[in-house]
């Protein structure tokens, strides 16, 4: 069965500080593998997503994320983050089935 | 563009009752979900469609039913509401098989039983 774990409940950082979210994955073959952002009241938007190819991709609002087969990891990066950055980001992997499998969540706080 | 439209927005019921959540998308998307957020559990999936007339059980099926008579529509029909269904509902949709494309989101729907 396929399972994401984010192990970080909740994150604060610094405006203007670089951000790391952590995303571990279990598949039992090339996963699927997708970040996306829910803000306060609304519903999930996609930042990024890797099926093939190459394994640092980016997205939107500057994030990126890197794919690491060998430590079954697609962590998710901005350089340097704004207040505007606040939400909740959702780690998903999902296959060739028509199912998506999402983490239970990582809540980024901005601090001035 | 309104992309995925759900309603109510809110809404409280009293244990026992039934009521029909209600999901429209303007994508002409075949594949459609209903998944349920809890505070701490991330989204859990409830039921999904590949197209009309054809849907199909995700993780957490129990107490929830679903029809998907067109392209358009996917509705969601709580049977005797209970406490355990509090909780906040997204209806999403997607035009590309085989989990390649994105998801699009409804704004959620928030349930109450009490």
């Amino acid at each position: 069965a396929q399972s994401v774990t984010q192990p970080d409940i909740h994150i604060t950082v610094s405006e203007g500080a670089s951000l790391e979210l952590r995303c571990n994955y279990s598949y039992g073959a090339t996963p699927y593998l997708f970040w996306y952002v829910q803000s306060p009241g609304q519903g999930l938007q996609l930042l990024l997503k890797y099926f093939s190819g190459d394994t640092l991709v980016q997205g939107i609002k500057g994030f990126e994320a890197e794919f690491k087969r060998s430590q079954s990891s697609f962590n998710l990066r901005k350089p340097s983050v704004h207040w505007s950055d606040a939400a909740e980001y959702f780690c998903a992997v999902g296959g060739g089935n028509e199912k998506l499998t999402f983490g239970t969540g990582t809540r980024l706080t901005i601090i001035p | 563009n309104a992309g995925v439209t759900q309603t109510p927005k809110f809404r409280i019921l009293k244990i026992g009752q039934s009521m029909t959540l209600q999901c429209t998308q303007d994508m002409n998307h075949n594949y459609m979900y209903w998944y349920r957020q809890d505070p701490g559990m991330g989204l859990k999936l409830i039921y999904y469609s590949v197209g009309a007339g054809i849907t199909d059980k995700g993780e957490v099926p129990n107490g929830y039913n679903v029809s998907r008579s067109t392209t358009e529509d996917f509705p969601l029909r709580l049977e005797l509401a209970a406490p355990s269904q509090t909780s906040v509902y997204f209806c999403a949709s997607r035009g590309e098989r085989g989990n390649t494309g994105e998801l699009f989101f409804g704004e959620g729907s928030r349930l109450t039983v009490l």
